[in-house]
């Protein structure tokens, strides 16, 4: 069936420094693929997304690119804030008729960066 | 509003007892979907519902749990004779067409 693996948590930075996760995916047809992030203390929002094979995905300096070749969608930043420290999600979905059916999510990492 | 809205926020309850939690997706979005996330756990996948299409309960941990859709838009999640394990925050999304949106959440404490 179709799921997603995320690298094992947590990850610690220094500020300025450069982020990779890693998150890979098993899935059938041609899912989208999302980054949620989770802020202490508060809800999961959606950071970006692609919906086909070569889209890069990019919001508040994080990029992922869809790779079909190799089913993966690394997270990446160049440098890394204090006020990035989060749990990262990823996460598929395959189209439902007209709209995205469920969501699978990796286990998530968790993100710490100090100052 | 513009969001997906939950309530209550918090709810805290005795072990046996009936909850329901709510859901208002946002407005004209079709799809629904329920998740729980367990304390230090990741993202459990609990109901779908898609339009007028029988929803996607192959997550519902047991029969204790249900949930329902009226007129296409709130939801409700039923947990009948709450368990200790029950307690977590449970969230829910909506979407039409794209990436679904996530509500604050119903954080459910059993005690």
């Amino acid at each position: 069936g179709d799921s997603v693996t995320q690298m094992e948590g947590p990850v610690t930075l220094s500020e300025e420094a450069f982020l990779t996760i890693n998150c890979t995916y098993t899935a059938t047809g041609y899912p989208s693929l999302f980054w949620y992030v989770q802020y202490p203390g508060e809800g999961l929002q959606l950071l970006l997304k692609a919906t086909k094979a070569d889209d890069k995905g990019s919001n508040k300096g994080f990029e992922a690119t869809y790779r079909k070749e190799t089913t993966s969608f690394h997270l990446e930043k160049g440098s890394v804030q204090v006020s990035d420290s989060a749990v990262y999600f990823c996460a598929l979905s395959k189209k439902k008729g007209s709209t995205l059916g469920r969501l699978y999510f990796g286990r998530g990492t968790q993100l710490t960066v100090w100052p | 509003g513009a969001g997906v809205s939950q309530s209550p926020s918090n709810k805290v309850t005795e072990k046996g007892k009936d909850v329901e939690l709510r859901c208002d997706p946002i407005s004209g979005h079709t799809a629904l979907y329920w998740y729980r996330q367990s304390l230090g756990q990741g993202l459990e996948f609990l109901i779908y519902f898609q339009g007028n299409s029988a929803p996607d309960k192959s997550g519902l941990p047991s029969d204790r749990f249900s949930a329902e859709r009226t007129g296409g838009s709130v939801s409700t999640l039923t947990i009948q004779r709450t368990q200790q394990e029950d307690s977590a925050v449970y969230l829910c999304a909506s979407s039409y067409g794209s990436s679904p949106l996530f509500g604050p959440g119903t954080r459910l404490t059993v005690t």
